[in-house]
């Protein structure tokens, strides 16, 4: 059962376009939806995190938009460029039970940049 | 401020032997969760840690177990070992628990043989 889903495994585009990157859930309770980013033979690092009460969120470079009624979120860059090179993981996050709180990712989607 | 930090980056293991991997969190942090990235797998999500009690645990197998010490520190341990546990493992520590911003180590890579 996966409640996360990112149905492109990969993603080419050419530097200084817009990169888009989709995401599906299925479970309506997460609370955050967040964007990690990993480069080869590092740990993801957090990017980019939008509460599930808005539906747009912007830093710089990166903007994430939230579609509660599609069950839908997309990250976009603009511009892209070739640093910005990896793969994304998109990842939920929602009550467990009790206080307990669980991130769930995607398989993510590696993006490439050409210059 | 230190990152966090696991041990050992890499290891070589043979079928039936078992294995113990470190993680140092970020001072202050209190959680700790467990993650196995393999090709095509993405992350999945092995435990999770706070205030050295489980707190949540995924669908892997009771070979695959961790504990939290009082300083935060955890370790993760995998028994009998299979082909198949071949993997990064990610360990990552927040102080925020309900947002899910993680922050994680670089990983330690077994290979088993």
């Amino acid at each position: 059962d996966q409640q996360v889903k990112q149905n492109s495994p990969s993603l080419s585009v050419q530097e200084g376009r817009i990169s888009i990157l989709n995401c599906d859930y299925t479970n309506s309770m997460f609370d955050y939806f967040l964007w990690y980013k990993k480069y080869p033979a590092e740990g993801p690092t957090f990017l980019i995190s939008i509460s599930s009460i808005k539906d747009k969120n912007e830093d710089g470079r990166f903007t994430v938009f939230l579609n509660k009624s599609a069950k839908h979120l997309s990250l976009h860059i603009v511009p892209s460029q070739p640093g910005d090179s990896a793969v994304y993981f998109c990842a939920a996050s929602g009550n467990s039970g009790g206080s307990n709180y669980k991130l769930t990712f995607g398989k993510g989607t590696l993006l490439t940049v050409n210059p | 401020k230190a990152g966090v930090t696991q041990t050992p980056r890499y290891l070589i293991k043979t079928r039936g032997q078992q294995v113990t991997l470190s993680c140092s969190p970020i001072s202050g942090h209190r959680s700790v969760s467990w993650y196995q990235q393999t090709p095509g797998q993405g992350l999945q999500f092995l435990f999770e840690y706070f205030s050295e009690t489980q707190r949540n645990k995924g669908n892997f197998p009771g070979r695959f177990s961790g504990r939290q010490f009082s300083n935060s520190r955890s370790e993760m341990n995998v028994s009998t070992l299979e082909l198949g546990d071949s993997a990064l493992y990610l360990c990552a520590s927040t102080f925020d628990r309900v947002k899910g911003e993680l922050f994680f180590g670089e990983g330690s890579r077994l290979t088993v043989l």
